[in-house]
């Protein structure tokens, strides 16, 4: 089993669309999670931090569930300037590493 | 922005040769990653530095080597480059070991 996996897409999605993506992990030790978003050819930029409780920031609604080793990011209301790969994030354990999936590609259509 | 800067942007480089790669940290934070990514790949951890001292390794060979700096800014240095570490070549900084990490814009790596 992959440490962190992602469906790969391409999220193909018109504006104002809702659209979630999953993501699974295999170090039940892991600790701090989070999603990146990451645009062509450019480093990997924090979007938001992943917490037991669930967390929100405008649009974007992020969820944990440590039992099944599953986090979620839900995007409402979608944005052309969406358009991106998310990147699902956990970290390592004591090294403190982050060990990222290969990312989901979300495309959001005029 | 992130306040984590790179340099080189770019390089090309032959198979056989040495380069150096450096990266300076966002102002307070005391940590350095340094991450390899593949075209089509997630990022992939290298190793980390806290506090001029190297503090996780990944499964990386040797020749990929580093430095952190009392001003902790960084170095990545690989020698004997190879056709395959052609890659797009990240260096975080994060307050402490275990905090969000932030990257800088990176360096392009072409080995030829």
């Amino acid at each position: 089993r992959k440490e962190v996996e992602q469906d790969p897409g391409p999220f193909n999605v018109p504006e104002g669309a809702t659209v979630a993506f999953n993501c699974t992990y295999s170090n039940s030790a892991s600790q701090s999670f989070f999603w990146y978003r990451q645009d062509c050819r450019k480093e990997p930029k924090l979007l938001m931090s992943v917490y037991s409780s669930g967390n929100e920031d405008g649009r974007f609604t992020a969820q944990l569930n440590r039992a099944s080793q599953y986090i979620s990011l839900l995007i409402r209301d979608s944005k052309l300037s969406d358009s991106a790969t998310y990147l699902c994030v956990v970290n390592g354990g004591s090294q403190g590493n982050l060990i990222f999936g290969k990312g989901t590609k979300l495309s959001v259509k005029p | 922005e992130t306040g984590v800067t790179q340099s080189p942007t770019h390089l090309i480089k032959t198979r056989g040769q040495q380069v150096t790669l450096r990266c300076s940290s966002q102002s307070g934070h005391n940590t350095v990653s340094w991450y390899q990514q593949a075209l089509g790949q997630g990022p992939q951890f290298i190793f980390q530095y806290y506090r001029e001292e190297e503090n996780g390794r990944g499964n990386f060979p040797p020749r990929f080597s580093g430095l952190q700096f009392p001003n902790y800014s960084s170095e990545l240095n690989v020698n004997a480059l190879e056709l395959d570490d052609s890659a797009l070549y990240l260096c975080a900084s994060s307050f402490g070991r275990d905090y969000e990490q932030y990257f800088g814009p990176g360096t392009r790596l072409t080995v030829t």
